[in-house]
């Protein structure tokens, strides 16, 4: 079945530093990709989404490309701040072949100290 | 306000006592779907629904039932619950599963099964 692999966490960065949270997933057709956020005490929100290859998410300074060939879907932001402090989850979605079934990373924690 | 409204938001019950987890939303979503969270396991999906009267298992269905009699309202229930069940649950819809599908999350209730 469908299933993503996200970069383990915890990460903890100093405030302005490059963010690179790795993303992988394997699905039998071709599903959309997405990014979310959870802040503390929260419930999950869509940060970024790509629904084909080569398209690039992108929203609050955060981007993602969808990568077929490596079948990657990595965020990445130039300059982290303190509020970007959260848990963030890859997820896909595959309406044609799976259609209903989302299937989530185990998400990676991200802590930026001033 | 579109919003995803789940009730209770904690709750702590003892075994075996039936208890019923709400969830309504108000955007019209013909998706909604139940997650739990736990610790290093992730968001996994518990049952989802595609619109009114049709609803299908998750990956982790076993324990919990859910009804669709109306489009805004998809309660989980926990017919006879037990201490595995402790999590973190959250209710999510969307106006399409798959391609474009955009999940919107409550804001979580936490149940505790003594």
């Amino acid at each position: 079945g469908d299933s993503v692999t996200q970069m383990e966490g915890p990460v903890t960065l100093s405030e302005e530093a490059f963010l690179t949270i790795n993303c992988t997933y394997t699905a039998t057709g071709y599903p959309s990709l997405f990014w979310y956020v959870q802040y503390p005490g929260e419930g999950l929100q869509l940060l970024l989404k790509a629904t084909k290859a080569d398209d690039k998410g992108s929203n609050k300074g955060f981007e993602a490309t969808y990568r077929k060939e490596t079948t990657s879907f990595h965020l990445e932001k130039g300059s982290v701040q303190v509020s970007d402090s959260a848990v963030y989850f890859c997820a896909l979605s595959d309406r044609y072949t799976n259609a209903g079934k989302s299937t989530f990373g185990d998400g990676t924690t991200l802590t930026v100290k001033p | 306000e579109a919003q995803v409204t789940q009730n209770p938001r904690y709750l702590i019950t003892v075994t075996g006592k039936k208890l019923t987890v709400t969830c309504s939303q108000n955007m019209n979503h013909e998706y909604m779907s139940w997650y739990r969270q736990d610790p290093g396991l992730g968001l996994r999906q518990i049952y989802y629904s595609m619109n009114v009267e049709v609803t299908d298992k998750g990956d982790v269905p076993e324990g919990y039932k859910v009804s669709r009699k109306e489009k805004r309202n998809f309660p989980l229930i926990l017919e006879s619950p037990s201490p595995n069940q402790t999590s973190l649950y959250f209710c999510a819809s969307s106006w399409l599963a798959g391609e474009n599908g955009e999940l919107f999350f409550g804001e979580g209730s936490r149940l505790t099964v003594l």
